[in-house]
């Protein structure tokens, strides 16, 4: 079936550095997308969102980027910081199955200080 | 901050036993949903709900109920817990008004031993 899934399951940076996580997802038909962050033993936070008619949008410290050619999503975050470490979660949702989002596994974002 | 609570936050039960796991969100909420994540691993849906009195199943075959009498409350229930059965749940709900996004509880972690 159509899944979600991240290219890399770990990710080490030094404190400072930029991150990048990456996100491939199969259904083209996707017209939303997420990403959330995970810590140890919490539920999964909402950081940034963009939708299909989008390529790029920014908030604080995050960028993501959705390039609908190769189905291809990443979120950018920019002078990581140890409270970045944490599990990163990418979900996708295609308008006419509704409000369910579809998740990929996870990346491991460790910030060595 | 989201307003979803999850009780208990840590289960330890026997084989067999039947337990209620409780979720409330005091945003008004119609939409809710029930996970089950393993840990690090992506989250699978067992069960969602547009509404009081409407619930579906989701991708995860599972041997759990819920029900959906208050828009507030979606409780998920297990009539017989199994060792299979150990694992983190975690609840979410969403507004038809924010597209796509969903806002997680802290999780139950559920051990049956």
């Amino acid at each position: 079936g159509e899944s979600v899934g991240l290219h890399l399951p770990t990710l080490s940076v030094q404190e400072g550095d930029n991150s990048i996580i990456n996100c491939a997802y199969s259904n083209s038909a996707s017209d939303y997308f997420i990403w959330y962050k995970q810590e140890s033993g919490k539920g999964p936070q909402f950081i940034i969102d963009i939708r299909s008619n989008m390529d790029k949008r920014q908030g604080q410290r995050v960028t993501v980027l959705l390039n609908k050619t190769v189905k291809h999503l990443s979120l950018q975050i920019a002078a990581t910081q140890p409270g970045d470490s944490a599990v990163y979660f990418c979900a996708e949702n295609e308008e006419t199955s509704g409000s369910r989002l579809t998740f990929g596994e996870g990346t491991q974002l460790t910030v060595n200080p | 901050e989201a307003d979803i609570y999850q009780t208990p936050r840590y289960l330890v039960i026997g084989t067999g036993k039947k337990i209620t796991l409780e979720c409330s969100q005091t945003m008004g909420h119609d939409k809710m949903y029930w996970y089950q994540q393993d840990p690090g691993m992506e989250l699978h849906l067992i069960h969602y709900s547009y509404g009081v009195n409407s619930t579906e199943k989701g991708d995860l075959s599972s041997e759990s109920t819920v029900s959906r009498i208050r828009t507030e409350h979606f409780p998920l229930t297990l009539e017989s817990a199994r060792p299979s059965h150990t694992s983190q749940y975690l609840c979410a709900s969403g507004s038809y008004i924010e597209t796509g996004e969903q806002y997680f509880g802290p999780g139950t972690r559920l051990t049956v031993t």
